[in-house]
């Protein structure tokens, strides 16, 4: 069975702490590895697939790197505008391609 | 930037009654998911659609489940006899290929089955 599972739960940063959030993945055949952000009450918002083990991919504060059993989305400098719940979902080989495996979601809260 | 519409935002019905999700997906897009989230759970697959016929469903999705996209713009979710346990946020997505990029969420409908 396909499996995600993020850690922490709950991450709490001051202004400008940079950290990591993981996300270890079992997926038969790994097709693309997404990292979306929820804020609450809302849909997930994509920020970012990796498809291949050693693929980086940066978009402002955030960066995401994935390797054959992992992925890791880096927080650089972080604002409170940040604070939000980061979701990571895993595409199997052998499903449909919108057949999303998500993680439990890491809450981020970062403090001014 | 284009984006899912998903009506209503909540929705509260009595055990047993049929509740209809409606989403409106981006117009150029030609596949259509349902997913829901239970409170404090994982975002889960129910469903896939692609050419007007269900690509994949989970088992969740029994038969108490149905999609239609009975017109161009339109993908509803049909839960025909709602249980407690249906009560979570349901969401609509939408890619305009297969999920190579990404997928585009709705903002959700929030079903409460009381």
């Amino acid at each position: 069975e396909d499996q995600v599972t993020q850690s922490p739960e709950a991450l709490r940063l001051q202004e400008g702490e940079s950290s990591s959030l993981n996300c270890s993945y079992t997926v038969s055949g790994l097709r693309g590895l997404f990292w979306y952000r929820q804020d609450p009450g809302k849909g997930p918002e994509f920020l970012f697939t990796l498809y291949s083990a050693g693929e980086e991919k940066e978009k402002e504060r955030l960066k995401a790197t994935l390797t054959k059993k992992e992925s890791f989305l880096h927080i650089t400098a972080p604002k409170p505008e940040d604070s939000a719940t980061y979701l990571c979902a895993a595409n199997a080989g052998g499903t449909s391609y919108g057949k999303l495996t998500f993680g439990q979601g890491t809450i981020l809260t970062v403090h001014p | 930037e284009p984006e899912v519409t998903q009506t209503p935002s909540h929705q509260v019905t009595q055990m047993g009654q049929e509740v209809i999700l409606r989403c409106v997906p981006i117009s150029n897009h030609l596949y259509f998911y349902w997913y829901r989230q239970i409170l404090g759970q994982k975002v889960e697959f129910l469903v896939s659609f692609y050419n007007n016929e269900i690509s994949e469903k989970s088992e969740i999705f029994d038969d108490q489940f149905s999609v239609e996209r009975p017109d161009g713009s339109n993908f509803t979710l049909k839960i025909r006899s709602t249980k407690l346990e249906d009560s979570a946020m349901y969401f609509c997505a939408s890619s305009p290929d297969r999920v190579y990029e990404k997928l585009f969420f709705g903002s959700g409908t929030q079903l409460s089955v009381l």
